[in-house]
């Protein structure tokens, strides 16, 4: 079945950079758009950003556009966050998540998260 | 970014009794293919989320037949035929009709 493993998750300062990693395994990772979408503490759910299946396409949320970059590796069945120039508004549990294909931004399976914690 | 409103965003239940939640959004999610991009998902306590409906009303493969979405446009319905003790949890609508995706708020559903 569908697993996907989230890590690299941590507690870094403000400013620093810290990078994800989603393993993914039971299904055909290269044929899957992939997202990622992070949890603050207590709070609701927030789309961080989605990567197309051959990584050509990707688009970001603003609060992280120009900060974060998404990127695979299709031949490890490996997603990557990028997170540069860290704030504490970024203190998240971040996911990542299959996109089903059937549709528009059709988020199905979920990995268990990794907690990134921004703080000084 | 689409507005996603919950309500009620707690709901306390009776054991086999109903439930039913209300999303409502700020734009039609009605995309230009002519689909409604609204899905319904589950969080227990110390899990990751579990989608239960997408396309507001198809259900996905393993989730009790209890579970119904229905609605259309801006209106969308989450209905529990009769609540049992595994339901507890957070429960979340998504649009991904437009970008980027959003969630509604979360209704926390108890078992009393």
């Amino acid at each position: 079945q569908v697993h996907l493993v989230e890590s690299g998750g941590g507690v870094v300062q403000p400013g620093r950079s810290l990078r994800l990693s989603c393993a993914a395994s039971g299904f055909t990772f290269s044929s899957h758009a992939m997202h990622w979408v992070r949890q603050a503490p207590g709070k609701g759910l927030e789309c961080v950003g989605v990567t197309s299946d051959d990584g050509g396409e990707k688009h970001y949320a603003d609060s992280v556009k120009g900060r974060f970059t998404i990127s695979r590796d299709n031949s490890k069945n490996t997603l990557y966050l990028q997170m540069n120039n860290l704030r504490s508004e970024d203190t998240a549990v971040y996911y990542c998540a299959r996109d089903r294909g059937d549709g528009y931004n059709s988020i199905d399976n979920w990995g268990q998260g990794t907690l990134v914690t921004v703080s000084s | 970014d689409v507005v996603m409103t919950q309500s009620p965003l707690s709901l306390p239940v009776t054991l086999g009794q109903p439930a039913s939640i209300s999303c409502r959004s700020s734009q039609s999610l009605v995309h230009s293919d002519g689909n409604t991009y609204l899905i319904w998902f589950q969080q227990r306590p110390g899990q990751s989320p579990r989608r239960l409906i997408y396309r507001v009303s198809n259900r996905d493969s393993g989730v009790p037949d209890r579970f119904s979405g229905s609605g259309s446009d801006t209106d969308f319905t989450l209905r529990i035929s009769g609540v049992e003790a595994e339901d507890a949890g957070v429960y979340y609508c998504m649009q991904g009709a437009h970008w980027p995706p959003t969630f509604g708020q979360g209704t926390k559903v108890e078992i009393k």
